[in-house]
């Protein structure tokens, strides 16, 4: 069972470029979500979906950009890449179960360097 | 709204001593708590929960943490720390029965000394 498996692991970027990072789970996770990790500032919610063809925004959805079409797939998209989004992005899901009760399961992470 | 303060960037102890993480929460009704631990280079996964049973909650990895009401705390222990238990260590709070709405303190850093 591999869980929830995010790629690429290290991305460095220019300025203006584009990109995705995708996120998949194998648990049949109604609920997935895309956080950012910076220093000393814990983890802020990007974007949400709570099943496919419904996605929302969280706490710092500016210059990201997600869709659902599958349960498995959770891909978020930098349009068009700034150094402010130089972070650490995880990718995070849910059962119904575990959704009511705040357990998460993590990917282990990808981090973008924006030059 | 709510909000969690982790008291503490960075906790250092010797191995075998008593480990206290510090998390205070402000919520006007009772919250759901949560304690997640992030290993060197991987995700954060859930230590323990508060779900408004018992106060007392044990946790993964001889960890436990108490719901103080009247402190508005929810501090993650541990009674004699393992060179393995150096991570990164985060509380969290929600007012809603929903993944959405979880607020993820700062974190903090523990060293272990051997």
């Amino acid at each position: 069972n591999a869980g929830v498996t995010q790629t690429p692991k290290f991305q460095v970027l220019k300025t203006g470029q584009s990109m995705t990072l995708q996120c998949a789970q194998d648990m049949n996770h109604e609920y997935m979500s895309w956080y950012r990790q910076d220093p000393g500032m814990g983890l802020r919610l990007i974007h949400y979906s709570v099943g496919a063809g419904i996605t929302d925004q969280g706490e710092v959805p500016n210059g990201y950009n997600v869709s659902r079409s599958t349960t498995e797939d959770f891909p978020l998209r930098l349009l068009s890449a700034a150094p402010s989004q130089t972070s650490v992005y995880f990718c995070a899901s849910s059962s119904p179960g575990g959704a009511n009760t705040g357990e998460l399961f993590f990917g282990e992470g990808s981090r973008l360097t924006v030059l | 709204a709510q909000s969690v303060t982790q008291l503490g960037s960075h906790v250092s102890v010797s191995e075998g001593a008593l480990v206290l993480l510090r998390c205070n929460y402000s919520s006007s009704v009772p919250p759901y708590l949560f304690w997640y631990v992030q290993y060197p280079n991987q995700g954060l996964q859930l230590l323990l929960k508060y779900t408004s049973a018992a106060t007392l909650v044990k946790g993964i990895n001889g960890f436990e943490a108490e719901f103080k009401k009247s402190e508005t705390s929810f501090h993650l222990t541990k009674p004699s720390a393992h060179m393995s238990d150096a991570a990164e260590y985060f509380c969290a709070v929600s007012l809603y029965s929903s993944a959405s709405k979880i607020i993820f303190g700062s974190g903090t850093r523990l060293s272990i000394r051997p």
